[in-house]
């Protein structure tokens, strides 16, 4: 069974310019959410999707991050424009049902911005 | 507010025991899990308490004191592989399930 994975792995771009990272969840797991580690810091929850629709969404820092989830398979969190602020790793991770279900992490895309 | 609270860092010998410490301030909590991250790595899941009490897989094993709002991972025999970093991770009923983060402890092992 293949796991989490996220594209791409590492992405520097310049403040002001636009990037799109995408997560593919493992097949049947309904539940996706999306996180960021800025250096040194914790895992900050940004949002959770439930098959296509946003369950919670109430980590997301403002209105430059806009994330979907077509069909309810793999999601796409695209930045624009891009702040210095933004850099950091962003950690896609799939669960199926269930409040206490394990949550599978993909290896993350390390994003610069310059 | 919520918030988890662990040792930056642990340094231990190999083949020793080592415990990571974790107390937290939640409004509804629902249990803590714990994950292990290398370098680079996305975060792997080890274990999760939803009752007090010691959960044991392996040379792993994790403690939960709801009436302490405290936790612990608990690693024996170390290898120099466990070298890594450790979160531990409220999920909370107030903030929709969703997973709260410690800041993670990094696990330095010495031969």
């Amino acid at each position: 069974e293949a796991g989490v994975t996220q594209f791409p792995s590492h992405s520097v771009i310049e403040k002001g310019q636009t990037v799109t990272l995408r997560c593919d969840p493992i097949s049947g797991h309904d539940n996706l959410y999306w996180y960021r580690r800025v250096m040194g810091k914790e895992i900050k929850f940004l949002l959770h999707f439930v098959k296509e629709s946003k369950q919670d969404e109430s980590g997301m820092p403002n209105n430059r991050f806009l994330a979907e989830r077509t069909g309810g398979t793999y999601s796409t969190l695209k930045v624009q424009p891009a702040e210095l602020e933004d850099s950091g790793v962003y950690f896609c991770a799939s669960s199926r049902q269930g409040v206490g279900a394990e949550a599978f992490f993909g290896q993350g895309t390390r994003l610069t911005v310059v | 507010g919520q918030s988890l609270e662990q040792p930056s860092e642990v340094t231990a010998v190999e083949g020793a025991i080592v415990q990571i410490n974790c107390t937290y301030q939640t409004s509804g909590f629902y249990g803590l899990s714990w994950y292990q991250q290398h370098d680079g790595g996305a975060p792997t899941f080890l274990s999760y308490n939803g009752l007090d009490g010691l959960e044991e897989t392996g040379r792993f094993s994790s403690f939960l004191s709801r009436s302490d709002s405290y936790g612990y991972l608990l690693l024996q025999e170390l290898q120099m592989k466990d070298s890594a970093s450790y979160f531990c991770a409220v999920r909370d009923r107030s903030s929709n399930y969703q997973l709260i983060w410690g800041a993670g402890t990094k696990l330095i092992i010495k031969p």
